[in-house]
Order: structure tokens, then C-alpha cells, then sequence
């Protein structure tokens, strides 16, 4: 059974960084690729972009280029998620998601971790 | 980007009920398409992929249905667990997109 387990919630001052981690356990973590996506507080679903972790190549939505850096430790089977530049507005909840190493659906997700920016 | 617009954004339903939400794309995905179900302090869960495969273990009364631009998910027979909110999701192409969302609520 696939399980990925993010790192806890973070509370973070506007200008400075956050790092999220996704541990995966129970199936193939390199061949596979690890997403992140956010949801602001009642907002919708906001895809930030992913790693192939066999490959390391990675894919940011637009938005968050230049921001945002998504890593892998095979051997720790876990991906990271690194956002710069706090603003209060990247106040949400941020989950990763499993899918394939192409565009894709996401089968399996993290708990999500709350992240939350304010002075 | 590919632009995914659902509609509505809110349902208003009783248990028992047949519903249908639409998802319309800004351009042919063909049927690179999933669904999504959010209840409020959870993660997402897939529904259905490839616009009309039920993932394992989900409920045939949900189904979807579409290709090309349009596309819909619909409850067949709406039971008490199926209040929530329901996302779709392109995946011909990066950027990966999400429609907007529609919660379905109790009439």
C-alpha cells in the first residue's frame, strides 16, 4: 500500500522560505513522479509542479518559476518542496500527490501540511 | 496553459438524486481527463481517469463520460457520503490544471 507522509505544518514570516517534505513508502518511488499542489483556504486546487525522481527532471507551473524548487533524496524516498519569497497569500495547504512519469492523474496523496505566512 | 472551466460551482441535491457536473477545456485534451472527490480537511481522492475509468474501489454509481472539450461526471443515486466537493483535472499537457471545483451540498 502506497503512503506518502509530509512534514508537519509550519508558520513562516513573509519574505523568508519553507521547505515540505513527502516521504513515500509501500511502492516504486523513482519511477514514478511526485507533484505538489496547493489549495489556499477555500479556494480550489493549484497544481505547482513535479519531479521525475529516476530522471530528477522537473516541471513548474509558471507561476511558481523562480520560486518554487521541488528535489528528491532516493534514498530517503522522499521529495521536497521549497517556496521562497513568503507572501501571506501563499498561506494554504500544500500536499504532494503520486502519478506517472508523463502528465498525469494523481492515484495516491500526502496528508497535506498547512503552511501559514504572517508578520 | 490549457484552461479547465466546471460548472456549476455549487449543487444543491437530496439523497437519491441524479447530478451532473461539466467540465469544459480550453482546448482538445482528448480524454486525458480525472475527477476528483475533496471532503473539507482531507486530501483529494480520484474518482475516475482517462475521463470515464472508474479507479478500483470507487462506487458505480459514479461515471464519467466526454472527450475532446466536454466532459461529465454524474452521481447516479446521490448517498449521505457523497456530499463534497468535486475537481477535475487535465492531464494532456503540462502545466497540469484543475477546474475551479463544485461542492455538492444538501438540499
Amino acid at each position: 500500500q502506497v503512503q506518502l507522509v509530509q512534514s508537519g505544518a509550519e508558520v513562516k514570516k513573509p519574505g523568508s522560505s519553507v521547505k515540505v517534505s513527502c516521504k513515500a513508502s509501500g511502492g516504486t518511488f523513482t519511477s514514478s513522479a511526485i507533484s505538489w499542489v496547493r489549495q489556499a483556504p477555500g479556494q480550489g486546487l493549484e497544481w505547482m509542479g513535479g519531479i521525475i525522481p529516476m530522471f530528477g527532471t522537473t516541471n513548474y507551473a509558471q507561476k511558481f518559476q523562480g520560486t518554487v524548487s521541488i528535489t528528491t533524496d532516493e534514498s530517503a524516498s522522499t521529495a521536497y518542496m521549497e517556496l521562497s519569497s513568503l507572501r501571506c497569500e501563499d498561506t494554504a495547504v500544500y500536499y504532494c500527490a503520486r502519478g506517472p512519469p508523463e502528465p498525469g492523474y494523481f492515484d495516491y496523496w500526502g496528508q497535506g501540511t498547512l503552511v501559514s505566512v504572517s508578520s | 496553459d490549457i484552461q479547465v472551466t466546471q460548472s456549476p460551482s455549487t449543487l444543491s441535491a437530496s439523497v437519491g438524486d441524479s447530478v451532473t457536473i461539466t467540465c469544459r477545456a480550453s482546448q482538445s485534451i482528448t480524454s486525458w481527463l480525472a475527477w476528483y472527490q475533496q471532503k473539507p480537511g482531507k486530501a483529494p481522492k480520484l474518482l475516475i481517469y482517462k475521463a470515464s475509468t472508474l479507479e478500483p474501489g470507487v462506487p458505480s454509481r459514479f461515471s464519467g463520460s466526454g472527450s475532446g472539450t466536454e466532459f461529465t461526471l454524474t452521481i447516479s443515486s446521490l448517498q449521505p457520503d457523497d456530499f463534497a466537493t468535486y475537481y477535475c483535472q487535465q492531464y494532456n499537457s503540462y502545466s497540469l490544471t484543475f477546474g475551479g471545483g463544485t461542492k455538492v451540498e444538501i438540499k
